[in-house]
């Protein structure tokens, strides 16, 4: 598994309250990636970093900020949650870039009322 | 029209068959992933692929650059094969991946 986890792996949170997911990794890899997985839109890159303070938004990264203070932590914050953000987030890594391996956590399933 | 498109979205087999599953893309790309999900599960990575062909079990992953195709194929399948598999790919250094829609394989014994 790469040594990723992702907490917490439930999470119900009310409309408009902030929220955040964390991803851990024991490995030292560069990439980090957050993704969100819907029905009917399959898996979607939010934020993604490659590098400790260097992130860059994905395709859906409205209503979402990261952070990576840290090698290890990869944080991605719901700034004022809202129902769409319901989903199940994935949180990924992989060893350098280009042609390598993608490895990625359990999964944190989020549901907004 | 979707940068990555799986067919069949669905199927459904009987154990001991041989099953094919399609994954077209139409962006250039450094590497082809073919990654699997059980129901309510994690995402675990089955191959990654940028040229010719990759065995491992009873699960064989192919891919023509030319043609921008790709396939997995399961031999002798198992009900313990039914999940979820997901095609994907990698385009530029910082291999974001784009992903297609998934096909929902049922293996009834």
């Amino acid at each position: 598994d790469a040594g990723i986890t992702q907490s917490p792996r439930h999470k119900v949170t009310e409309t408009g309250t902030p929220v955040t997911l964390r991803c851990h990794q024991t490995e030292n890899h560069r990439y980090m990636y957050w993704y969100r997985q819907d029905p009917g839109h399959g898996l979607r890159l939010i934020h993604y970093s490659y590098g400790v303070k260097d992130t860059d938004k994905g395709e859906v990264s409205d209503g979402y900020s990261v952070s990576r203070s840290k090698t290890e932590d990869f944080l991605l914050t719901l700034e004022s949650a809202t129902s769409s953000q319901t989903s199940v987030y994935f949180c990924a890594i992989s060893t350098l870039g280009g042609n390598t391996e993608a490895f990625f956590g359990q999964g944190t399933r989020l549901t907004v009322v | 029209k979707n940068e990555v498109e799986q067919s069949p979205q669905n199927l459904t087999a009987q154990e001991g068959e041989f099953i094919t599953i399609n994954c077209s893309y139409s962006v250039g790309i450094s590497a082809l992933h073919w990654l699997q999900q059980h129901p309510g599960g994690g995402i675990v990575s089955l191959f990654m692929l940028s040229s010719g062909k990759k065995k491992h079990g009873r699960l064989i992953a192919t891919i023509n650059i030319q043609e921008k195709h790709s396939s997995l194929h399961i031999t002798a399948s198992h009900p313990r094969d039914s999940a979820v598999y997901i095609c994907a790919v990698s385009a530029n250094a910082g291999n974001m991946l784009t992903f297609g829609g998934g096909t929902r394989l049922m293996v009834k014994p």
